[in-house]
């Protein structure tokens, strides 16, 4: 069945890097984009970048620009997500999505929680 | 602050219809095709409802339905049921910098 693995938790302290992985299984890899989305504890999601599988573009949250940076390996179908400088309001569930349309995130990663404190 | 506002809870009996609003402006949900609505149960990920303003993907259940006037899309939920207590998030496609937007989402409590 299509679906996207992500993987484990992570403890990081401030100041730290921590890279996300996800891997999806089921479909042509390179026939969607992958989004990622975080959410806070207790709080809503937040959209974070985009990345096309097929040709590595990207497109970056604004407030995120210049610490998150998004790639793709096609040969194993994985996406990842890494965020750099970590700070404390980075503590959330990170979930990765596959892009069906300009307008929905159809399959969704199992979250991964990312905690950063000292 | 999110970009698409929502109301931060609604609620109904089993059985009742709910309709749940989702107000962005013309760069967002007035300008596009692209609202999609997410349920999400507490400590699992978001599963996607409704695409492309009223379209159902496969699977999802016909009590639910989406619709879009001017600025503001929304999500109905028909025949309440225990299940749907959840929180629901809308999104939308935008043309600023930023490729898509979420709401803050709204708890459904079914009474």
């Amino acid at each position: 069945q299509v679906q996207l693995v992500q993987s484990g938790a992570e403890v990081k302290k401030p100041g730290a890097s921590v890279k996300v992985s996800c891997k999806a299984s089921g479909y042509t890899f390179t026939s969607y984009g992958i989004s990622w989305v975080r959410q806070a504890p207790g709080q809503g999601l937040e959209w974070m970048g985009w990345i096309s599988a097929y040709n590595g573009n990207t497109n970056y949250a604004q407030k995120l620009q210049g610490r998150v940076t998004m790639t793709t390996d096609t040969s194993t179908s994985t996406a990842y997500m890494e965020l750099r400088s970590l700070r404390s309001d980075d503590t959330a569930v990170y979930y990765c999505a596959r892009v069906l349309t300009m307008g929905a995130f159809d399959i969704w990663g199992q979250g991964t929680m990312v905690t950063v404190s000292s | 602050q999110s970009a698409l506002t929502q109301p931060a809870s609604v609620s109904g009996s089993p059985g009742q219809s709910i309709t749940i609003s989702c107000t962005g402006t013309s760069s967002d949900v007035g300008g596009y095709n692209y609202v999609s609505w997410y349920q999400q149960h507490p400590g699992k990920a978001p599963k996607l409802m409704i695409y492309d303003v009223s379209k159902r993907p496969s699977g999802v259940s016909n009590r639910f339905s989406g619709s879009k006037s001017g600025n503001t899309a929304s999500l109905t939920i028909s025949g309440l049921q225990a299940e749907d207590e959840a929180d629901y998030y809308c999104s939308s496609y935008t043309s600023s910098s930023t490729y898509w937007v979420f709401g803050g989402g709204t708890k459904l409590t079914v009474l």
